[in-house]
């Protein structure tokens, strides 16, 4: 999994703190995306960038706030998280937003919100 | 809309045995469809995908898929099963340009 790292891998936060989750590709893609996994739940689809220039924002409330400074790093900045917000986020990048481009995906960050 | 459909939320098999993990679609005009798995702790791992041309496709670890336009199906399979290959399944499709869709997934448990 060199293609697409994430870091930290886990995280435990309490509802008041600030914290930031890394993705950084090498693979030369110029898309790039924040899912949420949680358990018995379809993936969900955060946030989109294409270019660094966010293209989609699947109504995720205004406590997750992403960031993408170049086409190859990814942010996901959280502030004052609740604790149905405790899920595995997955960094996936792909060459093209649309077509038969698959999408790369991380390891993911666990998030666990106390 | 598209959409995808994973019948089964797991399937279970023998080792040794041939395994089918099915996926049925919903897409206005030319499907581009993927398979993805997922170990536990783990992220998505890309498998295969169907663009167009033959209709058998291979893909990594020994797995293949068989799109059928007609039932709108891009089943996965596998002739002979290992237990490593216990792990989640996602199904995914996009038609032309549009966003990609993926599927509840489908948890495949082999069986020494």
């Amino acid at each position: 999994e060199t293609g697409v790292t994430q870091t930290p891998r886990h995280l435990v936060m309490g509802m008041t703190n600030k914290k930031s989750l890394k993705c950084e590709q090498h693979l030369g893609h110029n898309a790039m995306y924040w899912y949420k996994q949680s358990a018995k739940k379809p993936l969900e689809l955060m946030f989109v960038y294409n270019f660094k220039e966010q293209t989609e924002n699947n109504s995720v409330p205004s406590r997750f706030s992403p960031e993408c400074p170049n086409s190859s790093h990814l942010f996901l900045h959280l502030h004052t998280l609740q604790p149905e917000d405790s899920a595995l986020y997955l960094c996936a990048s792909s060459q093209g937003l649309a077509g038969p481009y698959e999408q790369y995906f991380g390891p993911g960050t666990r998030l666990t919100v106390t | 809309a598209q959409s995808v459909a994973q019948p089964e939320d797991q399937v279970n098999v023998a080792e040794g045995n041939p395994l089918t993990v099915k996926c049925t679609y919903s897409v206005s005009g030319n499907p581009y469809l993927f398979w993805y798995v997922q170990y536990p702790n783990r992220g998505l791992q890309f498998l295969l995908k169907y663009i167009t041309g033959d209709n058998l496709v291979k893909g990594s670890y020994g797995f293949e898929a068989e799109f059928n336009k007609s039932q709108t199906s891009f089943h996965l399979k596998k002739p002979s099963a290992l237990v490593s290959d216990s792990a989640l399944y996602f199904c995914a499709v996009r038609g032309g340009f549009q966003k990609l869709v993926f599927g509840t997934g489908t948890r495949l448990l082999v069986s020494p």
